[in-house]
This record gives structure tokens, sequence and C-alpha cells, in this order.
């Protein structure tokens, strides 16, 4: 298996542009999650899905954030506007019935 | 609600020194599982160990040891004989059974070997 792909890998845009990042999970397992990670903050977890269906997204900062799973092997995480201080590493991860999490490589996003 | 904390930001240690990273967790859940991820300069997270909160045995993995302390709420981690390599970003991460898919993370410890 190829593990959690995510794209881009790095991404630089200007503030108030729309974002899209994208991941697509590990065939066969039925958790994803969105992750933010920042100096300040560490490792969050924004959003996470299950069977394709947002479980808990108390982590999304704002409604400037949006993530969707549209099927199994597909998922976004959108932000529109973007703003400088959403400057992170985003990553997804997926798992299989929480038995153990693979990370994909990362989105670093820089907004100017 | 449950929280991980690792006490140590940083750490620097010489190439063949042995290091212990501390991990303490916290937990309301009856079930849950530990793990230990690595984040070398690269970027990635790499996975190194699973736990679950019924499996107290000390683990032995190469240079690698993991202790767990249900009494204590630790899980703390052993590098023997460190190599340069092994400089990275440690994370300690808890997730429970009742809320299995929420990996809650520590803040990580950054390990330095020094040759």
């Amino acid at each position: 298996d190829a593990g959690v792909i995510q794209s881009p890998r790095h991404e630089v845009t200007e503030m108030g542009q729309e974002v899209t990042l994208r991941c697509k999970p590990i065939s066969g397992h039925d958790y994803l999650f969105w992750y933010r990670q920042t100096m300040m903050r560490g490792l969050e977890l924004l959003i996470y899905f299950n069977n394709n269906v947002p479980i808990d997204d108390s982590g999304m900062p704002e409604d400037r954030f949006s993530a969707k799973m549209p099927n199994a092997s597909f998922s976004t995480l959108k932000i529109q506007p973007s703003e400088p201080r959403d400057s992170a590493v985003y990553f997804c991860a997926s798992s299989l019935s929480g038995r153990g999490y693979t990370f994909g490589s990362g989105t670093r996003l820089t907004v100017v | 609600a449950q929280k991980v904390t690792q006490a140590q930001t940083e750490i620097s240690v010489v190439e063949k020194e042995d290091v212990t990273l501390d991990c303490v967790y916290e937990t309301r859940d009856t079930t849950y599982y530990l793990f230990w991820y690595k984040q070398p300069p690269s970027g990635e997270l790499v996975f190194l160990i699973r736990r679950n909160s019924f499996d107290e045995q000390n683990e032995i993995s190469g240079r690698y040891s993991w202790n767990f302390q249900k009494s204590t709420s630790s899980f703390n981690f052993t590098i023997t004989a460190s190599q340069v390599v092994d400089s990275a970003v440690y994370f300690c991460a808890l997730s429970g059974g009742g809320s299995q898919g929420n990996l809650i993370f520590g803040k990580g410890t950054k390990l330095s070997v020094k040759p």
C-alpha cells in the first residue's frame, strides 16, 4: 500500500485566497483525521470522519475551515478565505478502527 | 478530559548515551491506547509503538524500549546507546476507548544526539 497520500506537499498562497488540501487514506481504513501542527499549539485535531461521516469537528478553528469526505478514498480540507495565521503543517491520517494511525507526509501551508 | 504531558521540552545527549523520554497521561477511560511517534527533521510522523491499557508488559525493539506503568499513568520511552539518527521530536499520544478516534498528542520532546 502506498500509505496516506497528501497533496500538495507545499502551498504558498496570498491572504484571502481559497486553499484546498487533499488526502487519500489507506484503502480499507474506516477513520480519517485532519491535524494541524504549529509551534505554538503543537499537533491539534481539526476533524475526524468515521465511514465518511464527520464525527467531531470541534477542533475546526472557525467557519473559514471546512472538510468533506465524499467517498472512502478521498477527503478535502478547505480554507476560505485564508489568513496568515493559518500557516502551519496540515496532516491527514487514517486508521482501521483506531488500531493504529498512519499519517501522510503533510502539507506545509504558507499564507502571505 | 484526556491529556498527555511530556515535561521535557528538549534533551541533548552525546552519542552512545542512554536517554529516557517521559510521558504522563490522564484519562477516565478504562480502555485506552498509548502511542509514540517520531518526527525527524524531514517532518513526517513515524509510528513507533501502540500499547493498550490492559497490556502492561514492557516492550523492547532493538535499541528502543517502553515502560508502561498504569499506577503512575506513565508510558516512558528509552533509547539505549543513542545515535545521531535518533535526533528528532518524539511525541507521546493517547486515544480513548470511548472516543476511539481522537488521538491526543503531547507537546513533544526534541532529542538532539551529538556525535
